[in-house]
């Protein structure tokens, strides 16, 4: 069955520092999706970044940079010189390609909250 | 503007009072589906719909239904809330296959 564990419940860091949140992940299947989700305090969901499992190139994309490492099931994600707006709750998910009747549910981790402090 | 629009963002309501929450996308999407999201336990699907008239479970389907007659839309119904559906509601979309999920803004439903 597939899982995903963010081990941070929440993690509080001072502007201008880095901060990596952590992505284990579970899965049988060869061939899925992994996925970053931002969730400010307003509450929408947003996307930040997806990458299949054939591609383990990390991505950087200006202060965001992501690091997938296949051999120890992990899907980082690094927040380089933090911002007050940086301050949410992030989501990495999953998703297997193997559909049960077609519906490739996004299975998601219980979440970081980021606090970042001025 | 590409979207998920969800109407009403809010709602207060009370035990065994039927209401829908509406989502609509304009992405011309074939998938759609709705979760919710509760402290603790992060967000579970509700219900899925993989195209026009096909509907199906997710994880925690009870309590709810749904329907799909058109293509952008895909309302949420709840015939009988209880107040153990209080609960923060996204609906989504994406095309066919994987894929990133579009999310909608989000609906806070209370049942008292």
């Amino acid at each position: 069955a597939q899982k995903v564990t963010q081990a941070q419940t929440e993690i509080s860091v001072v502007e201008k520092e880095d901060v990596t949140l952590d992505c284990v992940y579970e899965t049988r299947d060869t061939t899925y999706y992994l996925f970053w989700y931002k969730q400010p305090p307003s509450g929408e969901l947003v996307f930040l970044i997806r990458r299949n499992s054939f591609d383990e190139q990390n991505e950087i994309s200006g202060r965001y940079s992501w690091n997938f490492q296949k051999s120890t099931s992990s899907f980082n994600f690094t927040i380089t010189a933090s911002q007050v707006v940086d301050s949410a709750v992030y989501f990495c998910a999953l998703s297997e390609a193997r559909a049960r009747g077609g519906n490739t549910p996004l299975v998601f981790g219980k979440g970081t909250r980021l606090s970042v402090i001025a | 503007e590409a979207q998920v629009t969800q109407n009403p963002r809010y709602l207060i309501t009370v035990t065994g009072k039927k209401l829908t929450v509406t989502c609509s996308q304009n992405m011309n999407h074939e998938y759609m589906s709705w979760y919710r999201q509760d402290p603790g336990l992060g967000l579970r699907q509700i219900y899925y719909s993989m195209n026009v008239e096909v509907t199906d479970k997710g994880d925690v389907p009870e309590g709810y239904k749904v329907s799909r007659k058109e293509k952008r839309n895909f309302p949420l119904i709840l015939e009988s809330p209880s107040p153990n559906q209080t609960s923060l509601y996204f609906c989504a979309s994406r095309r066919t296959g994987l894929g990133e999920l579009f999310f909608g803004e989000g609906s806070r439903l209370t049942v008292l």
